[in-house]
């Protein structure tokens, strides 16, 4: 299976700043991304599609302007909590599709993010 | 997307083989049936993924019933470290790349020593 890396795997900051989470694909080029966000003792959902070159397609009540997404390159997708709030806090976590006809999705370790 | 339901937790005694339940009775011919954990803390790992015959792989075995209605994920003997959420989830054959996956909320299963 593919290899994905995320980072920061723990940040904490200050409420009203902005965070920034790397995803990468060691292993292949990955025209497809996924966000998703858990919080403590929910299931994963799914924020946002990113697709390599185009503006990522958010989910209902995922607000885009504060969940910026950038998907510049085939092997790095970033997620950047802008003007962060305590509600914020959650663990979020990457995915990556090898291609568009194999539907298996790969998962980065996440990262654990805490709103002060 | 086809729902499935699972038990919401389970316990196997370590070294047994765990037999994880899953009902998609509403699964239609073209999505799969795929298998992903989630240890403590981490992302999912994917585990096995099927659509109408029964797969092996090196982590566990997946038994589709003849009418797709049910499946079962086998591990096949069970050590601690397979303690996790186990989540099953119908999933479209893709045609552009996009599909998602939906989350359930799993079955807990713990490994007993």
């Amino acid at each position: 299976g593919a290899v994905v890396s995320q980072h920061p795997s723990r940040v904490i900051c200050k409420s009203g700043t902005s965070v920034k989470i790397e995803c990468r694909s060691l292993d292949f080029q990955a025209t497809t991304m996924f966000w998703y966000r858990q919080f403590p003792k929910k299931s994963l959902m799914l924020m946002a599609t990113s697709n390599e070159g185009s503006k990522a397609t958010y989910e209902q009540g995922v607000e885009k302007d504060k969940f910026l997404i950038n998907h510049a390159s085939l092997t790095l997708s970033t997620l950047t909590v802008t003007s962060a709030h305590p509600e914020d806090s959650s663990f979020y976590i990457c995915s990556v599709r090898q291609s568009a006809v194999q539907e298996t999705q790969y998962f980065g370790p996440g990262t654990r993010l805490l709103v002060l | 997307d086809a729902k499935t339901t699972q038990p919401p937790s389970m316990d196997c005694a370590e070294g047994r083989a765990a037999n994880l339940p899953c009902n998609h009775s509403t699964i239609s011919g073209n999505e799969y049936v795929y298998w992903y954990r989630q240890i403590h803390s981490q992302g999912p790992q994917y585990i096995i993924h099927g659509l109408k015959n029964n797969e092996t792989n090196e982590m566990a075995s997946l038994i589709i019933t003849e009418d797709r209605k049910s499946s079962t994920l086998i591990l096949p003997h069970a050590t601690l470290r397979d303690t996790a959420v186990y989540y099953c989830i119908a999933v479209p054959i893709s045609n552009f790349g996009n599909e998602k996956l939906t989350f359930g909320t799993g079955t807990r299963l713990t490994i007993i020593p």
